[in-house]
C-alpha cells in the first residue's frame, strides 16, 4: 500500500540552529500537507503544497514539494523554543490522506 | 467558534465492550475523518467520509464502524474492541475533500 515516511524520528537543536525534516512518498501525490503537534495537544494545519517544486515560506518556515510530487520539506531557520513539537507531511491521493510518522523537535535554550 | 468537538476525551473499557466515541463539527464541513495515534507510527486514517451518507475504509479500518447520518456527526463504533485498539483517537474535518483539516482534542482509549 501507499507509504509516507518521513526521517528523522527525532531531533534535539540548540536554540539559534536550523532544523529539516523529509518527507517521501511511495507514489506521486496530488498534494501534502504540513501539521504541527504540541505534547499533548491535537495536530494543527501549517500549510499545503500542491504544484510540483513549489516553495512556499511562513516567517521562519519553508516547505518544499518535490518536481515529482514524492516528496517534501520543511526547514526552519534560527529554531525558538516555541517550536517544539512533532511535525508531520500527510500525503493526499484518492481521498485518502498518508501520514508519515513525524519528526519530534526538541529545542535547547 | 468554529470547532472540531470529541467525546469522551478518555476512556477506559474492558474488551468486547461496544463502545461509541462522538465526533461533531460546526463548521459545515463536507469531509470528515477519523484517525488513530501510535508512538512511531504517526496518524493513520480509519475511515473517512465526503458527505451525508457516504464512507469509505483508510488505511487501517478492520474493528472499527462508522456513521454520516447527518454532516456535522461522524461517530466512532468500536462494536467489540480489543487491546490492539488502545490508542489516542482523532477526529478531523475539512470544508472539503483535500483541504486543511481541523483536528479534534482526540480521545485516549484504554482498552483492558
Amino acid at each position: 500500500g501507499q507509504q509516507v515516511m518521513q526521517i528523522p524520528q527525532y531531533q534535539h537543536v540548540q536554540e539559534g540552529e536550523d532544523f529539516t525534516t523529509y518527507c517521501n512518498s511511495s507514489t506521486t501525490l496530488s498534494n501534502i500537507q504540513w501539521y504541527k503537534q504540541r505534547p499533548g495537544g491535537h495536530p494543527v494545519f501549517l500549510i499545503q503544497l500542491v504544484k510540483s517544486g513549489e516553495v512556499k515560506k511562513q516567517k521562519r518556515l519553508t516547505f518544499q514539494f518535490g518536481e515529482a510530487k514524492k516528496n517534501s520539506s520543511l526547514h526552519i531557520t534560527a529554531t525558538q523554543t516555541t517550536d517544539v513539537g512533532t511535525y508531520f507531511c500527510a500525503g493526499y491521493n484518492f481521498n485518502k490522506f498518508y501520514f508519515g510518522s513525524g519528526t519530534k523537535l526538541n529545542v535547547k535554550p | 467558534e468554529a470547532q472540531v468537538t470529541q467525546n469522551p476525551r478518555y476512556l477506559i473499557t474492558v474488551t468486547g465492550k461496544k463502545l461509541t466515541v462522538t465526533c461533531s463539527q460546526n463548521m459545515n464541513h463536507e469531509y470528515m475523518s477519523w484517525y488513530r495515534q501510535d508512538p512511531g507510527l504517526g496518524l493513520r486514517q480509519i475511515y473517512y467520509s465526503m458527505n451525508v451518507e457516504v464512507t469509505d475504509k483508510g488505511d487501517v479500518p478492520e474493528g472499527y464502524k462508522v456513521s454520516r447520518k447527518e454532516k456535522r456527526n461522524f461517530p466512532l463504533i468500536l462494536e467489540s474492541p480489543s487491546p490492539n485498539q488502545t490508542s489516542l483517537y482523532f477526529c478531523a474535518s475539512s470544508r472539503i475533500i483535500a483541504e486543511t483539516q481541523y483536528f479534534g482534542p482526540g480521545t485516549r482509549l484504554l482498552v483492558l
